[in-house]
C-alpha cells in the first residue's frame, strides 16, 4: 500500500519567515496530493491540493510543488503569520484503495511573533 | 465549517463496551471515509462507503464496523473496546469516489477515551 513520510515533525519559524514541509510517497500510481491544516479542537481543513499532471500550484501565500520522478511533494508557506500555527498533514491518494487518502504523520508548525 | 457533522464530540467509556459514532456528510456528498487519529500513528484510514455500499477498507479491526444509510449518514461501531482504541475518530466526505471531485472535507472529530 501507499506509505507517506512527512518531515519535519515540528517546525518553528518567526513571523514573516517562510516554512517548508516535505513529504514523500511510495506508490507511483498516486495522482492526488492534498494538504490539510488541523487547528486545536477542529477537524482538518483542506488548504491546497495538487494533481499529478501539475508541477506547482499557488494560492496566495501557500504553494505546493510536486516531483513525480522523485515521488516527493512540498508545502511552502511564505510570510508566515501566527494564525498559520497548526498541524499540517500531507496525503496521497492511493490508487488501489478506493481513492482513500493516506496521510503523513503531521508537522506541528509554530509561528512566533 | 466544512459541512461535515460528527456526533458526539467527546465520548468516555469503559473497556469492553460498545459505542457508535455518527457522521453526516456534506450535502450532496456520496462518499464517507472514516479515519482514526492517534498520537503515534497519525491519521489512519479505516473504511470508506460510497452511496450506501462499502467501497474500500483500510486498517480497520474486526471489532469495528460501519455502515452508510439511505440518507447517506454513516455510523462507525466500535465494540469490545480496549484502552488502545482511545483516539480521535474523523469522518470525511467527498462528492465522488474517484476521478475529479475527490476533495475530502473533514468533520471536527469524535474524541473517544476508553478507561
Amino acid at each position: 500500500g501507499e506509505n507517506v513520510e512527512q518531515h519535519p515533525s515540528t517546525l518553528s519559524v518567526q513571523e514573516g519567515d517562510s516554512a517548508v514541509i516535505k513529504c514523500t510517497y511510495s506508490d507511483s500510481a498516486s495522482n492526488y496530493f492534498p494538504w490539510y491544516k488541523q487547528e486545536l479542537g477542529k477537524g482538518s481543513q483542506l488548504i491546497i491540493d495538487i494533481r499529478s499532471n501539475v508541477g506547482e500550484k499557488k494560492d496566495q501565500r501557500i504553494a505546493v510543488t510536486l516531483n513525480k520522478t522523485a515521488k516527493h511533494f512540498s508545502l511552502h508557506i511564505t510570510e508566515t503569520q501566527p494564525e498559520d500555527s497548526a498541524v499540517y498533514f500531507c496525503a496521497a491518494r492511493a490508487s488501489n484503495s478506493g481513492y482513500a487518502l493516506n496521510f503523513g504523520k503531521g508537522t506541528s508548525l509554530l509561528v512566533t511573533p | 465549517d466544512s459541512g461535515v457533522t460528527q456526533t458526539p464530540k467527546h465520548l468516555i467509556t469503559a473497556t469492553g463496551q460498545r459505542v457508535t459514532l455518527r457522521c453526516s456528510p456534506r450535502s450532496g456528498d456520496l462518499s464517507v471515509y472514516w479515519y482514526q487519529q492517534s498520537l503515534d500513528q497519525g491519521l489512519q484510514f479505516l473504511i470508506q462507503y460510497y452511496n450506501g455500499e462499502e467501497r474500500a477498507k483500510g486498517n480497520i479491526l474486526e471489532r469495528f464496523s460501519a455502515q452508510q444509510f439511505p440518507d447517506l449518514h454513516s455510523e462507525l461501531n466500535l465494540s469490545s473496546l480496549e484502552l488502545g482504541d482511545s483516539a480521535l475518530y474523523f469522518c470525511a466526505s467527498s462528492v465522488f469516489s474517484g476521478g475529479r471531485g475527490t476533495e475530502a472535507f473533514f468533520g471536527q472529530g469524535t474524541r473517544l477515551t476508553v478507561v
